[in-house]
């Protein structure tokens, strides 16, 4: 069975840096062709994806996004790292985890996610 | 960046069937996926592939698609199917994820 589970703070003021960690089960990392993915959703509306790293260490990230994002991964301990900096309030938003696999490139499953509020 | 279209809302009877739409661009040259999002939970995959159903989804979940449209189809609704549901596909150009604006389905 394929879990996932987002951490990282619940609160963060603006302009610092936010680090989730995507900690999962069920499957690794190493393993050619899984991949995993953060998209986050603002209170009330759409999702967004963020970035995605593969087992192989390649990285994808949003346009809108990339110079602010980083995407990481610890095989060892089934973990995926994203850090987002210069933080402001209209990142405040649900982030979430979720597994995809080349050649299929729909998400199931995601994690519960983890809300982050951004505010002094 | 590629972009597709949903209805910001949906509204149905009970036992109906409620047709959810999501248009784009050649989307007919994309695979489409759809999850479902109920309140405070996280999405659920419910159609991948355009049409294939993951194992666990009742049958009363389909999907299709047509030219620049595609569709999910939930027959015989029910009040458990209150949620928001979103499509997805994948740009190949960019190899980036764009998820549609979201459709709130009510069972009236």
């Amino acid at each position: 069975q394929v879990t996932l589970k987002e951490s990282g703070p619940a609160l963060v003021k603006p302009t610092q840096t936010l680090t989730l960690t995507c900690t999962f089960s069920g499957f690794s990392l190493s393993t050619s062709g899984e991949r995993v993915s953060w998209i986050r959703q603002p209170p009330g509306k759409a999702l967004e994806w963020l970035a995605r790293i593969d087992w192989d260490d390649d990285k994808f990230y949003s346009t809108s996004l990339k110079t602010r994002l980083t995407i990481s991964k610890d095989t060892s301990r089934n973990q995926v790292v994203l850090t987002m900096t210069n933080l402001d309030p209209v990142d405040t938003a649900t982030y979430y985890c979720a597994r995809s696999e080349l050649g299929a490139s729909w998400f199931d499953p995601w994690g519960q996610g983890t809300p982050v509020n951004v505010s002094s | 960046s590629y972009v597709v279209a949903q209805p910001p809302s949906v509204s149905v009877a009970p036992g109906q069937t409620a047709r959810i739409t999501c248009g784009g661009n050649n989307i007919g040259g994309k695979s489409v996926h759809w999850y479902q999002q109920k309140p405070g939970q996280a999405p659920v995959l419910v159609v991948f592939d355009d049409s294939d159903r993951p194992s666990g989804i009742p049958e009363r979940f389909s999907g299709s698609k047509s030219d620049n449209t595609a569709t999910l189809t939930i027959s015989r609704v029910e009040a458990g199917d209150v949620a928001d549901y979103y499509c997805q596909v994948w740009d190949s150009s960019s190899d980036h994820v764009v998820f549609g604006g979201g459709t709130k389905l009510t069972v009236l």
